[in-house]
């Protein structure tokens, strides 16, 4: 089982949809949690982070985590076609000190 | 805001050939990673350090060694390149050791090897 895993899409939303991207991961002892956005042929670029179980809302975004169940999902609201791009999950996770482990990401494309 | 340099933005090199991927922050950050990034394989942990002459391995060190002599510098070393090893290589870093650290990437690196 990978550690962090996420459907690699393409996930199509039209342009004013509510576009729902998901990631699980493994670790039960992993603490925090991050969402980052990769346009093509740049680098990853942080949009949201979560630390606690429940809703975090910054905008348009919405982080959602639930440890017991191991998920974690990011939400669009109103998507743009400027969003269309690959969202990737990380976890961080102790082995021996600190490292981030990243899901292979969803494409995701917001049609106009 | 935090910058993240990596020295080239294309490289191409030749089978055999010892290549230097440089990456510098200028926030002073204790953290440095290297990780490849390629299709349907996201992207993979090579090395990282948490201090100056420190470094651990990541998932897929093989091939790869890392030199880390002042704390803004962290630089990926392949001693022997070879095609497997085409890819593109991002360096980040955290500024402290710890479960909540945010990583700030630089602008990568693509690497052909012919």
């Amino acid at each position: 089982q990978k550690e962090v895993e996420q459907n690699s899409g393409p996930l199509s939303v039209p342009e004013g949809a509510i576009a729902s991207l998901n990631c699980t991961y493994s670790d039960r002892g992993s603490q925090s949690f991050f969402w980052y956005r990769q346009y093509s042929g740049k680098s990853p670029e942080l949009i949201m982070s979560i630390y606690s179980n429940g809703d975090k809302e910054d905008g348009r975004f919405t982080a959602q985590l639930n440890k017991a169940s191991q998920y974690v999902s990011l939400l669009i609201r109103d998507s743009q076609p400027s969003d269309s791009a690959t969202y990737l999950c990380a976890v961080n996770i102790r082995s021996g000190t600190y490292k981030y482990i990243f899901g292979t990401g969803t494409r995701l494309k917001v049609l106009a | 805001d935090v910058k993240v340099t990596q020295s080239s933005r294309y490289l191409v090199k030749r089978t055999g050939e010892k290549v230097f991927l440089e990456c510098v922050q200028d926030m002073d950050h204790e953290n440095m990673f290297w990780y490849r990034q390629d299709p349907g394989l996201g992207l993979r942990l090579i090395y990282f350090s948490y201090d100056v002459k420190m470094k651990e391995k990541g998932d897929i060190p093989e091939g790869y060694s890392v030199s880390r002599e002042k704390k803004e510098r962290f630089s990926l070393i392949l001693e022997s390149a070879s095609t497997n090893q085409t890819s593109m290589y991002l360096c980040a870093s955290s500024p402290n050791r710890g479960a909540y650290e945010k990583l700030f990437f630089g602008s990568g690196t693509q690497l052909s090897v012919l």
